[in-house]
């Protein structure tokens, strides 16, 4: 079974632009969520979405938004991009046979210049 | 708000030796645990898990305990192999919706 992929895998952008992740789940998963890595803070919640609803956020300013298409894969969008944007952007998804456990996607190096 | 904390950014520990990483939570109403190891470039791998109504939970040689009472849980690993050398994260869950919470990373360095 494929796991989680992430696309693309690096990216290079300047403060003020926008940007637009992709994630597709493993195959039947239906719920995909998506985190902020940076040094010293972990892995921080964004949104999760659920059959193409967002189900739970965290705490990030709504230049943060995503959506989910019918086939579970999903999409994450930053507009006006700022320094402090630059991060690994990871996704997760869940919904096989250990409902309670995520599967993570290699992650998107963003680096905002 | 950190709900899930590893106060130990990193630790180090001889090959064949016993590992424990440790980790602590606020929220009472997590109820599932999980443990991931990530090496660099890649994301986040699970490792084990343990529900609220154990307190104990054994997978080769990795165990993680969970103390309730206290808020805490912990992974050892025996013996550590070089290989393990990795960030840990710990991760909780109210299993209400979903939504994960996860520790800040120890990174462990197991010498050969």
């Amino acid at each position: 079974k494929a796991g989680v992929t992430q696309t693309p895998r690096y990216l290079i952008k300047t403060r003020g632009q926008q940007v637009t992740l992709s994630c597709s789940p493993i195959s039947g998963h239906r719920s995909v969520s998506w985190y902020q890595q940076t040094p010293g803070q972990g892995l921080q919640f964004l949104f999760e979405y659920f059959s193409e609803t967002q189900r739970n956020k965290g705490n990030f300013p709504g230049r943060f938004s995503g959506r989910q298409f019918s086939n579970s894969r999903s999409e994450m969008n930053v507009s006006t991009l700022e320094l402090g944007d630059s991060a690994l952007y990871l996704c997760a998804s869940s919904g096989g046979p250990l409902t309670d456990t995520q599967y993570f996607g290699p992650g998107t190096r963003l680096t905002v210049l | 708000d950190q709900q899930v904390k590893q106060n130990s950014p990193s630790l180090s520990v001889q090959e064949g030796r016993i590992s424990i990483l440790n980790c602590d939570y606020t929220n009472s109403m997590f109820d599932y645990f999980l443990w991931y190891k990530k090496y660099p470039a890649e994301g986040p791998t699970f490792l084990i898990s343990i529900s609220s109504i154990k307190d104990k939970n054994e997978d080769g040689r990795f165990t993680v305990f969970l103390n309730k009472s206290a808020k805490h849980l912990s992974l050892h690993i025996v013996p550590s192999q070089p290989g393990d050398s990795a960030v840990y994260f710990c991760a909780a869950t109210p299993n209400t919706g979903n939504q994960f919470y996860f520790g800040t990373g120890t990174s462990l360095t197991v010498i050969p």
